[in-house]
């Protein structure tokens, strides 16, 4: 069975210092990674999709990797309006997406 | 804004009665899934429909149904409500790309 894990479960930065969020994953044939942003109430916000080992893609101060077991999402020097719950997902064969459990970033001033 | 829209946003149901969900997809997308999100949980996988057929399902028993129409809009039924119901129920549309467009979310509270 698909299975995907972040961590940590809640991250506290200040103000401008950079960190990195992880999503282990274990899926039958890769169609897709995500990773997506959620505001309390909301639905997630889409972010970026990685389909393959070494690919990398950037939006603002957010990059996201990618390897054969595991994902990164990089945040340089974050402001408080990056703060949310950060969702990984994949999706494997059936075209079935499991989601983790997010991490939750608070960004402190 | 991603364009697709849920509703209703609330609803308070009776254990054992049925619900009614309903999703508008972005325009241009033909492929609707439909999550539960529990408190402090990531969203589980219910089901997805491509061009009116149901074409992926995750583990949720057949109490929970769907549909979609020939606009591409979609609804989400649940029969016999059992109180672990009580969630967030997502819509997600997507087109050609396999990346999905999450509506606002019904919020249903079973008591």
């Amino acid at each position: 069975e698909d299975q995907v894990t972040q961590s940590p479960e809640a991250l506290r930065l200040q103000e401008g210092e950079s960190s990195s969020l992880n999503c282990s994953y274990t899926v039958s044939g890769l169609r897709g990674l995500f990773w997506y942003r959620q505001d309390p109430g909301k639905g997630p916000e889409f972010l970026f999709t990685l389909y393959s080992a070494g690919e990398e893609k950037e939006k603002e101060r957010l990059k996201a990797t990618l390897t054969k077991k595991e994902s990164f999402l990089h945040i340089t020097a974050p402001k408080p309006e990056d703060s949310a719950t950060y969702l990984c997902a994949v999706r494997g064969g059936y075209q079935k997406v499991t989601f983790g459990t997010g991490t939750k970033l608070q960004v402190i001033p | 804004e991603t364009g697709v829209t849920q509703s209703p946003t609330h609803l308070i149901k009776t254990r054992g009665q049925q619900v009614t969900l309903r999703c508008s997809s972005q325009s241009g997308h033909n492929t609707v899934s439909w999550y539960q999100q529990a408190l402090g949980q990531g969203p589980q996988f219910i089901f997805q429909y491509y061009r009116e057929e149901e074409n992926g399902r995750g583990n949720f028993p057949p109490r929970f149904s769907g549909l979609q129409f020939p606009n591409y809009s979609s609804e989400l039924n649940v029969n016999a409500l059992e109180l672990d119901d009580s969630a967030l129920y997502l819509c997600a549309s997507s087109g050609r790309a396999t990346e999905a467009f999450f509506g606002q979310g019904t919020r249903l509270t079973v008591v």
